[in-house]
C-alpha cells in the first residue's frame, strides 16, 4: 500500500461539465501518473507529474489537464467532459527515480451522459 | 519504440491445474517487464517484475516468470491455479531510452473452474 488514495470513487456528470479528479499520496513520491482504463485497451497514459508543477502529456492527452501544486496532490480536469470520456481513472505512482515500478490508486468510475 | 502483446484476451483453467498467459514485447533497449494483477473492481497490484538481474524471477501468490530474449517472451506462469487467482493481469515493458514510456498489454482475463 503506498498510501494512494483518489476522490471522488464514482461520478456521474453530464456532457459539457467540467470535472476535477483528485489524487492525493501521502509518501511524498516524486513520480505521479493518470491513466485511463477502457476494456479492450489496457491501461493508456494521459498525463504524468514528475515534480511540483512539472508535467507532461501520455499518449490520450486531448481533452484533459492536469495541475500539481504540492507533491501529495495531483490533480486531472476534464475542460468539457464528453461521452467518450466515460471510463475508469487510475493515478498510480512511482517508488523509483524512473517509471519503472508503479503502484496505483483504487480508481475513478467516471460516467459522462 | 516499445510494444507489449498479450497472446490470449482469456485464459481458461480448472482449479490445481497450472497456469500459462504469454506475453510478448518489442524494445529498442533493455527493457523492464512487469506483469500485473486486477481482481474485480480493484486497482492493479504489482505481482513480479524484470530489470535485468535473474531471468527467472518470481513474484507474489505462486507466480513466476521468465525472461527469455531470444523470444522476446514474458510469460507468467503458476503451478497450481487457485479460484483466487480469477482475475485481469496486465503485461508491462518499460525501457530507459529517449522516448522512455511504460506501455501496458490489453490484459488477459484468467477464469478458474471449479
Amino acid at each position: 500500500d503506498a498510501g494512494i488514495t483518489q476522490s471522488p470513487r464514482h461520478k456521474v456528470t453530464e456532457t459539457g461539465t467540467p470535472v476535477t479528479l483528485r489524487c492525493h499520496q501521502t509518501e511524498n513520491h516524486r513520480y505521479m501518473y493518470w491513466y485511463r482504463q477502457d476494456p479492450g485497451h489496457g491501461l493508456r497514459l494521459i498525463h504524468y507529474s514528475y515534480g511540483v508543477k512539472d508535467t507532461d502529456k501520455g499518449e490520450v492527452s486531448d481533452g484533459y489537464s492536469v495541475s500539481r501544486s504540492k507533491t501529495e496532490d495531483f490533480l486531472l480536469t476534464l475542460e468539457s467532459a464528453t461521452s467518450s470520456q466515460t471510463s475508469v481513472y487510475f493515478c498510480a505512482i512511482s517508488t523509483t527515480g524512473s517509471p519503472y515500478e508503479q503502484y496505483f490508486g483504487p480508481g475513478t468510475r467516471l460516467t459522462v451522459t | 519504440a516499445q510494444s507489449v502483446t498479450q497472446l490470449d484476451s482469456h485464459v481458461s483453467v480448472s482449479e490445481g491445474t497450472p497456469v500459462l498467459l504469454r506475453c510478448n514485447y518489442s524494445s529498442s533497449y533493455s527493457p523492464s517487464l512487469f506483469w500485473y494483477v486486477q481482481h474485480p473492481n480493484k486497482g492493479l497490484q504489482l505481482l513480479l517484475k524484470y530489470t535485468s538481474a535473474a531471468t527467472l524471477v518470481k513474484g507474489i501468490n505462486g507466480f513466476e516468470a521468465e525472461f527469455k530474449k531470444s523470444e522476446t517472451s514474458f510469460h507468467l506462469t503458476k503451478p497450481s491455479a487457485h479460484m483466487s487467482d480469477a482475475a485481469e493481469y496486465f503485461c508491462v515493458v518499460s525501457a530507459m531510452g529517449r522516448d522512455d514510456k511504460i506501455i501496458f498489454g490489453k490484459g488477459t482475463r484468467l477464469h478458474i473452474l471449479p
